[in-house]
């Protein structure tokens, strides 16, 4: 069965700094991988997704995720948070043979101004 | 563009009681399902559907039904409420179910006293 790990319920950052959020996921076959995003009070909204080719994904945002096969991770980053970031970042994973698609128990991103 | 309409957004019940919860979706996705997100759990997935006249079982079932008897409609039904049911709901639909975006629904908040 497939799984997902986001080792950090929660992270604080500087507006203008970078940030990297964690996501390590099982997953017996090739992943299909997503990050959402959720602001208080709504629905998810998709950041970026993986399917196969280049493991450097560009999303919207100015946000980006790396995937590494040989570490089974996904992690999010973006070069300057902005205030607006603040949100709940879930990664969920998916895959060929599945229709399933399974979320992780999210990581909340606070932002100082 | 409606996009996943969720009915009611809040709703309190008594232990015991039965209830439904509307999705529908005016994109003719196919794929549909019901996460359940708690504090800390992230998002579980409860049921999910390929199409009109297949459902099945996510990752915490129990207690709930679903059908799917059009493309549009997919309810979610508690038979018998209990204070473990008391949650946030969210309806997704996607055109891809295995590599599209989920678009999802504004959440329906569920109080079981």
């Amino acid at each position: 069965a497939q799984s997902v790990t986001q080792p950090d319920i929660h992270i604080t950052v500087s507006e203008g700094a970078s940030l990297e959020l964690r996501c390590n996921y099982s997953y017996g076959a090739t992943p299909y991988l997503f990050w959402y995003v959720q602001s208080p009070g709504q629905g998810l909204q998709l950041l970026l997704k993986y399917f196969s080719g280049d493991t450097l994904v560009q999303g919207i945002k100015g946000f980006e995720a790396e995937f590494k096969r040989s570490q089974s991770s996904f992690n999010l980053r973006k070069p300057s948070v902005h205030w607006s970031d603040a949100a709940e970042y879930f990664c969920a994973v998916g895959g060929g043979d599945t229709d399933k698609l399974i979320f992780g128990t999210g990581t909340r991103l606070q932002v100082f101004p | 563009n409606a996009g996943v309409t969720q009915t009611p957004k809040f709703q309190v019940l008594k232990t015991g009681q039965s209830m439904t919860l509307q999705c529908a979706q005016d994109m003719n996705h196919e794929y549909m399902s019901w996460y359940r997100q708690d504090p800390g759990m992230g998002l579980r997935l409860i049921h999910y559907s390929v199409g009109a006249g297949i459902t099945d079982q996510g990752e915490v079932p129990n207690g709930y039904n679903v059908s799917r008897s059009t493309t549009e409609d997919f309810p979610l039904r508690l038979l018998s409420a209990a204070p473990s049911q008391t949650s946030v709901y969210f309806c997704a639909s996607s055109y891809g179910h295995r590599t599209g975006e989920l678009f999802f629904g504004e959440g329906s908040r569920l109080t079981v006293l």
